[in-house]
């Protein structure tokens, strides 16, 4: 079964910190994404990446950078966290090797993150 | 500018067949449509995906007109179960032109 997993379901961190959320995939997709989730606002893509160390801007990236150093693994890594970053995060994987309309993504079950 | 349009929100009843449609006038040439299911507490979950005419499985039926420039999920008699957010999306991979278009999801309520 394709299990997509967040390392954690919550999470509460401090204005300024610098915040890493990992997301492991197994199985063997080519595809990561790093989406946040806000009300009203629906799904929007911070940054996705086709393959190891390969990454794509999406629509939302500033204040955020990934990392993915192994196939398996995609990091999303919050620098300096702000207030306006408490959000729903959101990992995806998906088989293509970049975007492709037949491909599904698989996601995981989010971090829900407040920054304080 | 592209863009995926859908209602904010459905009611339903159980038994009863919910129709969702999203617009996207300006879909291109290469583009599918998907859409997907998300429950709350869960990341979303793929439903079905169809390029033109009709599509259907075991969940769910999608419709797509010939000029492709809506789509519409169909859910044959609903059940409490079927309470979600539902979203549609247009992938585009076109050369320097690679973007994913979300619409902002349609909440359903099936309601006894």
């Amino acid at each position: 079964d394709v299990k997509v997993t967040q390392s954690s379901r919550y999470l509460v961190k401090r204005t300024g910190e610098k915040v890493f959320l990992e997301c492991v995939q197994d199985m063997d997709h080519e595809n990561m994404f790093w989406y946040r989730q806000d009300p009203g606002l629906g799904l929007r893509l911070i940054y996705f990446s086709y393959d190891v160390k390969m990454k794509e801007k999406g629509d939302i990236p500033e204040g955020y950078s990934v990392s993915r150093e192994k196939k398996e693994r995609f990091s999303l890594i919050l620098e300096s966290a702000s207030t306006n970053q408490t959000s729903m995060y959101l990992c995806a994987s998906s088989f293509s090797v970049g975007l492709s309309g037949t491909d599904t993504q698989y996601f995981g079950p989010g971090t829900r993150l407040t920054v304080l | 500018l592209a863009k995926t349009t859908q209602p904010i929100s459905m009611d339903s009843y159980e038994g009863q067949e919910v129709n969702i449609t999203c617009s996207h006038n300006n879909i291109a040439t290469n583009d599918y449509i998907t859409w997907y299911q998300q429950f709350p507490s869960q990341g979303p979950r793929f439903i079905i995906q169809g390029y033109k005419t009709k599509v259907t499985n075991e969940v769910a039926s999608l419709f797509i007109p010939a000029d492709r420039k809506s789509s519409t999920l169909s859910l044959p008699r609903v059940s409490l179960s079927d309470t979600a957010v539902y979203y549609c999306l247009v992938v585009r991979n076109a050369g320097n032109n690679r973007k994913l278009i979300w619409g902002l999801g349609t909440s359903l309520a099936v309601n006894p």
